[in-house]
């Protein structure tokens, strides 16, 4: 059984719906992530938190906005997506300070935007 | 930069042999970490094993063990004894003094025949 927990499994979407990914992690980590994936495809990291605070965004656009409410908890709201944003959203966390602790991921999001 | 290279999109094996996944690496950094992940059809990304670039053991966890060649920047997966539930996507990633930032291969696709 994971220990990052990801919710929903799948997610249908208009390109003017507004949503949001969650994801929640009970390992102590200090540090989550969100990836995107493409089919076949390796994952491309999209944001860093680290002790709740945004640390990394790789560029990504506004309509994604990512939210850490506490250690536990991360967010990923949507909002105007594209087509070209359907994928696999994966959350991931670890240990901070470090980039040699492993990344424990979930199961993912399967996200579809109509 | 990192970069990661595998150079088998697709390998075949028989149930109960042994298989190794290729992956070479490049980085200028003298600190950094190694990873692989199994990655089935379903899509959750799994933490398989890690090795550290000063670690002189290579690393084993039950079927899977990294091939650790630091002079020639490899780190091969092996896995021994093969199962049908191995057939998945296997990705090597490296982690480095980018906080946070895993560089990922272009993956490797196993399949296990019966």
């Amino acid at each position: 059984d994971t220990e990052v927990t990801q919710t929903p499994k799948h997610l249908v979407m208009g390109m003017t719906n507004k949503k949001s990914l969650k994801c929640e992690q009970h390992m102590g980590h200090r540090a989550m992530y969100w990836y995107k994936q493409k089919a076949k495809k390796p994952p491309e990291l999209m944001f860093v938190y680290s002790y709740e605070k945004l640390s990394i965004n790789e560029s990504v656009p506004s309509r994604f906005s990512p939210e850490c409410p506490n250690s536990s908890l991360l967010n990923l709201h949507l909002h105007a997506l594209q087509p070209e944003d359907s994928a696999l959203y994966l959350c991931a966390s670890s240990q901070a300070g470090t980039d040699y602790q492993p990344q424990h991921f979930g199961d993912g999001t399967r996200l579809s935007i109509l | 930069a990192q970069k990661i290279t595998q150079t088998q999109p697709g390998m075949f094996v028989q149930e109960k042999e042994a298989v190794t996944l290729d992956c070479t690496y490049d980085t200028s950094d003298q600190s950094y970490g190694l990873f692989w992940y199994k990655q089935p059809s379903s899509g959750e990304m799994i933490f398989l094993i890690y090795q550290g670039s000063y670690d002189e053991q290579n690393a084993t966890e039950g079927r899977y063990s990294l091939n650790f060649q630091k002079a020639r920047k490899s780190a091969n997966l092996v896995i021994s004894a093969s199962q049908l539930g191995d057939s998945a996507m296997y990705f090597c990633a490296m982690g480095g003094t980018s906080y946070g930032k895993l560089t990922f291969g272009q993956g490797t696709i196993l399949t296990v025949h019966p």
